[in-house]
């Protein structure tokens, strides 16, 4: 079974700008399939907020943007604000058991 | 606007049945567009996959739970169900239900229920 590796934790001052990372173990599921990343504020159900690597569902503010090169993704967050503070997910689809895999998640500090 | 509830005893004895049903309203769960989900977190801990289903009740597990999960739907009633045998301490966890949207390579999340925390003690 593929892995989606991530950074435990993260942090920022407000206003600066922050990245995540998200590896796949597997060559070939890492670049075939997308990268979604989910925000979870404490206490509270993930929500999506980049589908399909870039993508940006309504309601989803610009500072928040996805990318992804090979068996690697990216989550940037600029102009950090105090409410960014959560965990950050990301997700791929893994064809050997035709589901879908979590990396272990990124908590996000504001300084 | 499409909305999840999931509903189920919050406690459960140690080897007993975990049993949870997820209620959509807002949309049908007949749509051939989407399959929906079950996702639990231990607390403190990360997202887990355990399975989806599609509308004609075909299923998908994690292999690492494949042997005691059982996902069902109720097309009449638009709520699908997750049951989960012999459940350990170390099935205490929140579970979410989510709907299953396909992109163009790839399926993700697009809404999720509340979760509802089951814990696992005698």
């Amino acid at each position: 079974q593929s892995v989606l590796t991530q950074p435990p934790s993260v942090s920022g001052a407000p206003g600066q700008r922050v990245t995540i990372s998200c590896t796949a173990s597997n060559s070939n599921i890492g670049a075939y399939y997308d990268i979604h990343w989910y925000q979870q504020l404490p206490g509270t159900a993930p929500k999506l907020l980049i589908y399909a690597n870039s993508n940006r569902p309504s309601g989803v503010p610009g500072r928040f943007s996805g990318s992804k090169s090979g068996t690697s993704a990216s989550l940037a967050i600029s102009g950090l604000q105090a409410e960014d503070e959560a965990d950050y997910y990301c997700q791929s689809y893994d064809s050997s058991v035709s589901g879908s895999m979590f990396g272990g998640g990124t908590k996000l500090t504001v300084l | 606007q499409l909305q999840l509830q999931e509903s189920g005893p919050g406690l459960v004895k140690p080897s007993e049945t975990l049993s949870l049903t997820c209620t959509v309203s807002g949309d049908s769960i007949n749509s051939r567009s989407y399959y929906w989900g079950w996702i639990r977190q231990p607390p403190g801990m990360g997202l887990e996959w355990i399975g989806t289903i599609y509308y004609s009740g075909s299923t998908y597990y994690n292999p690492s739970l494949k042997s005691r999960v059982t996902i069902s739907v109720d097309t009449s009633e638009n709520h699908f169900s997750l049951k989960l045998t012999s459940v350990t301490a170390a099935d205490t966890a929140v579970y979410y239900c989510a709907r299953r949207i396909s992109g163009s390579y790839g399926y993700y999340f697009d809404y999720w229920g509340q979760g509802t925390l089951v814990t696992v003690s005698s």
